[in-house]
């Protein structure tokens, strides 16, 4: 299994402009989480989905971020718009079953707002 | 309000010494805690993990030492080798509050030959 993919991997836009993370999980995996990574607060989980299904969403900051799971093996997160500070890390990870069990992670995608 | 906190951001060791990574958390609902270590330009991957019905779990070099009265675990790496160079993760897990993880801050361990 190539593990799970992420597209971008850097993203470079303008204040104001949308934003599309993707995300294709393990195959078989019936979780799916997006975090973000900054220095202050380390890994942040945003949303996680079950079998395609937003379960938690209490971590997106804020009404510009969303997220949709169409199918099993596809997944993306979006900012309209976007701002300087919403520059980090964006990683996506998926796992068997939820929570205490090995979540594997994507490379991650740097996203860089101007 | 940071559930789990790393705080040490950086931690400089010799290769063949012990490297000590530290982390304390503030709920005490949570029951299991994981490692995960990320090297530059990658996820971070599982490391090493604990339920809290036991204060240590050992797996070759790595040992994780838990101690639920302090609300403290610890990451213990013998021998650090310089490859174990990278952001080392904690993260914790409630199974009656959905299970998500709550990581920490990180700590950038670099282990010098």
């Amino acid at each position: 299994d190539a593990g799970v993919i992420q597209s971008p991997r850097h993203e470079v836009t303008e204040m104001g402009q949308e934003v599309t993370l993707r995300c294709k999980p393990i195959s078989g995996h019936d979780y799916l989480f997006w975090y973000r990574q900054t220095m202050m607060r380390g890994l942040e989980l945003l949303i996680y989905f079950n079998n395609n299904v937003p379960i938690d969403d209490s971590g997106m900051p804020e009404d510009r971020f969303s997220a949709k799971m169409p199918n099993a093996s596809f997944s993306t997160l979006k900012i309209q718009p976007s701002e300087p500070r919403d520059s980090a890390v964006y990683f996506c990870a998926s796992s068997l079953w939820q929570g205490a069990n090995e979540q594997y992670f994507g490379p991650g995608t740097r996203l860089t707002v101007t | 309000d940071q559930q789990v906190k790393q705080n040490s951001p950086s931690l400089s060791v010799q290769e063949g010494r012990i490297s000590i990574l530290n982390c304390d958390y503030t709920n005490s609902m949570f029951d299991y805690f994981l490692w995960y270590k990320k090297y530059p330009a990658e996820g971070p991957t599982f490391l090493i993990s604990i339920s809290s019905i036991k204060d240590k779990n050992e797996d070759g070099r790595f040992t994780v030492f838990l101690n639920k009265s302090a609300k403290h675990l610890s990451l213990h790496i013998v021998p650090s080798q310089p490859g174990d160079s990278a952001v080392y993760f904690c993260a914790a897990s409630a199974y009656n509050q959905g299970g998500k993880l709550i990581f920490g801050q990180g700590t950038e361990l670099s282990v010098k030959p």
